[in-house]
């Protein structure tokens, strides 16, 4: 299967600030997501992002296909962004492997 | 639309029983899933469906068994519930690229 690895494992951030996590993974892919775990344990999907870059709000993502890692800009964090952020990978097949997560904790 | 729904959201089963976990989806998704996750992990797949009358294991399936005879519904079986099977339970529909997960079951096992 495909590894993924996500970084970094933690991170505390005060409210207002700006982050940015990394997957790699170690093998082409050609379905990347990402996700948001809140506190109360619901997987969220925030992007779809194969390859290129993607906006959604306070949020972006950028997957650089050929160099097999993506990332996940968070800017102007608020409490609610809190959580654990999940990047899921897919080759050819049904299987897609996630990471071990990132752990957000946002600070007021 | 309710999406993906899963039932219960809470069991406890002593060692040796059995349960079903429920899995429904209504937006007529042909592919559908089983995740466990474990605390501090990420997700490991259990099980698969690419529509109605197939099924296919993923990285963790022993213990577990599903079937497939709807395209709504894809429940989980665990036989002889083992301490190791304690954990949170999620169901996932995809109509082909993007994962939608349901709000989980969690389990423990004693």
């Amino acid at each position: 299967g495909i590894q993924v690895e996500q970084s970094p494992p933690d991170l505390i951030l005060q409210e207002g600030a700006n982050s940015t996590l990394r997957c790699n993974f170690s093998d082409s892919v050609n379905n990347l997501q990402w996700f948001h775990q809140n506190p109360w344990g619901q997987l969220i999907n925030l992007f779809y992002i194969p390859s290129g870059t993607k906006q959604n709000g306070r949020l972006s993502a950028t997957t650089v296909a050929t160099e097999r890692y993506s990332l996940l800009y968070i800017s102007s964090s608020q409490t609610t962004d809190s959580g654990v952020y999940f990047c899921a990978a897919k080759r050819s097949g049904n299987q897609f492997y996630f990471g071990t997560g990132t752990s957000l904790t946002v600070i007021p | 639309n309710a999406g993906v729904t899963q039932t219960p959201k809470f069991r406890i089963l002593k060692i040796g029983q059995s349960m079903t976990l429920q899995c429904a989806q209504d937006m007529n998704h042909n592919y559908m899933y089983w995740y466990r996750q474990d605390p501090g992990m990420g997700l490991k797949l259990i099980y698969y469906s690419v529509g109605a009358g197939i099924t296919d294991k993923g990285e963790v399936p022993n213990g577990y068994n599903v079937s497939r005879s709807t395209t709504e519904d894809f429940p989980l079986r665990l036989e002889l519930a083992a301490p190791s099977q304690t954990s949170v339970y999620f169901c996932a529909s995809s109509p082909s690229s993007i994962l939608f997960f349901g709000p989980g079951t969690r389990l423990t096992v004693l």
